[in-house]
């Protein structure tokens, strides 16, 4: 059964730092893309962004609203994502969601390798709480 | 304000059909086949319902399907069940630096 477990949320004051980590099981970790997507208090969901497998080069890609701030990595011999989060705001104050994507493939009709672009399984989640 | 507009919510009796819709641009819903439905319950994570435009994913129930005109996105569920009330969330691709964009969501409500 494929599980993530997110874990790291917390209270923390604007400006500081906090790393979330997101724990995966029952699937080969390195073979699939890891995604943060998160959700404010009564809100919609925002994607946050990104890393592909290291097959694919193990690349980032963020949203504008965090670029800059928040950093994705992963440890495939562990099977964890992180998403560190750096100089918080309070509107980064959210539900955190990882969230798994299969890895990229061939696109007949481009011709290209493209990303999936959608979400097969998710953890339950971290909250994050950026407030004085 | 979301990229993608979807209607606050909808409603619908059991046994009855619902369809939400999804409206995007040429920059995400109508220029790629890359749209996807999320059913989320509340104090739930979300679950995947439809990706690709109109593909389920194993498990999923038969009553749910998806479809696309131009820039506007739909999910339908077809004989609806109490346990469809939710919140529905569809997601594109998007050519802008965001990579995906969600819809604000909507509230389906089974009366």
């Amino acid at each position: 059964e494929v599980q993530l477990v997110e874990s790291g949320g917390g209270l923390v004051q604007p400006g500081r730092s906090l790393r979330l980590s997101c724990t995966a099981s029952g699937f080969t970790f390195g073979d699939y893309a890891m995604n943060w997507v998160r959700q404010a208090p009564g809100k919609g969901l925002e994607w946050v962004g990104f890393i592909r497998s290291k097959t694919y080069g193990g690349t980032t890609e963020y949203a504008a609203s965090v670029k800059g701030r928040f950093t994705i990595s992963r440890d495939d011999s562990k099977s964890v994502a992180y998403l560190q989060m750096n100089s918080l705001k309070t509107e980064d104050t959210a539900m955190y969601y990882c969230a798994r994507e299969q890895g990229m493939y061939y696109d007949i009709f481009t011709g290209l390798m493209v990303d999936p672009n959608f979400f097969d399984n998710w953890g339950q989640g971290t909250l994050v709480t950026v407030s004085s | 304000q979301s990229a993608l507009t979807q209607p606050a919510s909808v409603s619908g009796s059991p046994g009855q059909s619902i369809t939400i819709s999804c409206t995007g641009t040429s920059s995400d819903v109508g220029g790629y086949n890359y749209v996807s439905w999320y059913q989320q319950h509340p104090g739930k994570a979300p679950k995947l319902m439809i990706y690709d435009v109109t593909n389920r994913p194993s498990g999923v129930s038969h009553r749910f399907s998806g479809s696309k005109s131009g820039n506007t996105a739909s999910l339908t569920i077809s004989g609806l069940q109490a346990e469809d009330e939710a919140d529905y969330y569809c997601s594109s691709y998007t050519s802008s630096s965001t990579r995906v964009v969600f819809g604000g969501g909507t509230k389906l409500t089974v009366l």
